[in-house]
């Protein structure tokens, strides 16, 4: 089965402090992303890489960068985290396909931000 | 742009019937259409997916029917059991990999 980690369930930080969310995937997924879902508003696309050192903006990158050096780590970054960042992130991962394929998801990182 | 809505946020059942979670979405583009069940303190899971050239696809236990003409998908879940009461998403492609997730609808079961 698909594995996909992230390093941590529960974090809290300050306003202002930098925050790094990371994911792993075991698959050899070419594809990763990460997502923020918040009550009332589903899940929506933060960033995503197609392949090493390659990222994409998506619905709602501001405030966020993301890094992706090795192929199976994709790396969430809050430059400077601000209360409104208080959130579920979740990281996925999916194969390469000539469209669309299923996103693996990890259990998610619940971040506040106080 | 792309919205995705589901008619029920709460559908509550009893255990053994069937259930029937819709949705509906908006870009008549889409050809991928997956759908997630995502339990307390856990990452989406999935559970079927389907693509626009078929109108239905059975699993175990779930069935999901494509009516591209409405725009409208439903996932229909037999034997309704505890282990069902979930949030569940239904995804649209919304272009390479790229999925569009609605709030979800909360699947009750009861005894």
């Amino acid at each position: 089965d698909v594995k996909v980690t992230q390093s941590s369930r529960y974090l809290v930080k300050r306003t202002g402090e930098k925050v790094f969310l990371e994911c792993v995937q075991d698959m050899d997924h070419e594809n990763m992303f990460w997502y923020r879902q918040d009550p009332g508003l589903g899940l929506r696309l933060i960033y995503f890489s197609y392949d090493v050192k390659m990222k994409e903006k998506g619905d709602i990158p501001e405030g966020y960068s993301v890094s992706r050096e090795k192929k199976e780590r994709f790396s969430l970054i809050l430059e400077s985290a601000s209360t409104n960042q208080t959130s579920m992130y979740l990281c996925a991962s999916s194969h390469r396909d000539n469209y669309n394929s299923p996103l693996h998801f990890g259990n998610g990182t619940r971040l506040t931000v106080t | 742009g792309e919205s995705v809505g589901l008619h029920l946020p709460t559908l509550s059942v009893q255990e053994g019937d069937n259930s029937i979670i819709n949705c509906a979405y908006s870009n008549s583009a889409s050809d991928y259409f997956i759908w997630y069940k995502q339990e307390s303190g856990k990452g989406p899971q999935f559970i079927i997916d389907i693509r626009s050239n078929m109108d239905k696809r059975q699993g175990q236990r779930v069935t999901v029917l494509l009516n591209k003409t409405v725009k409208h998908l439903s996932l229909q879940i037999a034997a309704t059991q505890p282990g069902d009461s979930a949030v569940y998403f239904c995804a649209p492609g919304g272009g390479y990999n790229k999925l569009i997730f609605g709030a979800g609808t909360r699947l009750a079961v009861h005894p």
